[in-house]
């Protein structure tokens, strides 16, 4: 069945640094990538997204990257701050038979002062 | 997002109760649907719903039903509580196909005693 990898589960940076967290999918059908920001105890928010005819996607700090042949897309944070800190959880859309969202299993990010 | 609602935010019940969570909306959007997030495990489909009318299994269905009472209302129900069904419950909600994104309720915890 169709499945996201995420990787790394956890990721600790220091302020200022970047970060990178890795996702790759399993339905080459798949034709949207969203991002999701989970802080402790709240629910999960949308901080950037990417559709599959875009390979490259900028927002202030943040970008994602989609590569449909190798079936990977990653998401870069640069100059981290600790607010940054939270989990992280990639998804795929399929558009096999119905439009169903698969979620990767979530990076907790630490952003050390 | 103030929009999606969810009722109880917070559940302490006995194995073998039933249980209803609820999830209302008020962005107009058509889909509808059930996530339950365990730690590790990101965030897994349990039904969804395209429009009153339809109803679709996700992938850990079993031991849930739901119900699509209007297109602004989607019930989740446990009919017999067990302990692994403890878990962080989130309803979620998304405009059609064309339009992506989804929005997240503010989640119900749930535990099972």
């Amino acid at each position: 069945g169709e499945n996201v990898e995420q990787h790394p589960s956890t990721l600790s940076v220091q302020e200022g640094d970047s970060a990178v967290i890795k996702c790759t999918y399993s339905d080459s059908a798949s034709n949207y990538f969203p991002w999701y920001k989970q802080e402790l105890g709240k629910r999960p928010q949308l901080i950037i997204d990417i559709r599959s005819n875009v390979g490259e996607k900028k927002d202030q700090r943040i970008a994602v990257t989609l590569n449909k042949t190798a079936k990977h897309f990653s998401l870069h944070i640069t100059e981290t701050q600790p607010e940054d800190s939270a989990v992280y959880f990639c998804a795929a859309r399929t558009t096999s038979g119905t439009y169903k969202y698969i979620f990767g299993t979530g990076t907790r990010l630490k952003v050390l002062a | 997002d103030a929009d999606v609602t969810q009722t109880p935010r917070n559940r302490i019940t006995k194995t073998g109760k039933r249980i209803m969570l609820e999830c209302s909306q008020t962005k107009g959007h058509d889909r509808m649907y059930w996530y339950r997030q365990d730690p590790g495990l990101g965030l897994r489909l349990i039904y969804y719903s395209f429009d009153v009318k339809d109803i679709n299994k996700g992938e850990i269905s079993d031991g849930y039903s739901v119900s699509r009472q209007a297109q602004a209302k989607f019930s989740l129900s446990l009919e017999s509580a067990i302990p692994n069904q403890t878990a962080l419950y989130f309803c979620a909600t998304s405009k059609g196909p064309s339009q992506s994104t989804q929005y997240f309720g503010p989640g119900t915890r749930l535990t099972v005693l």
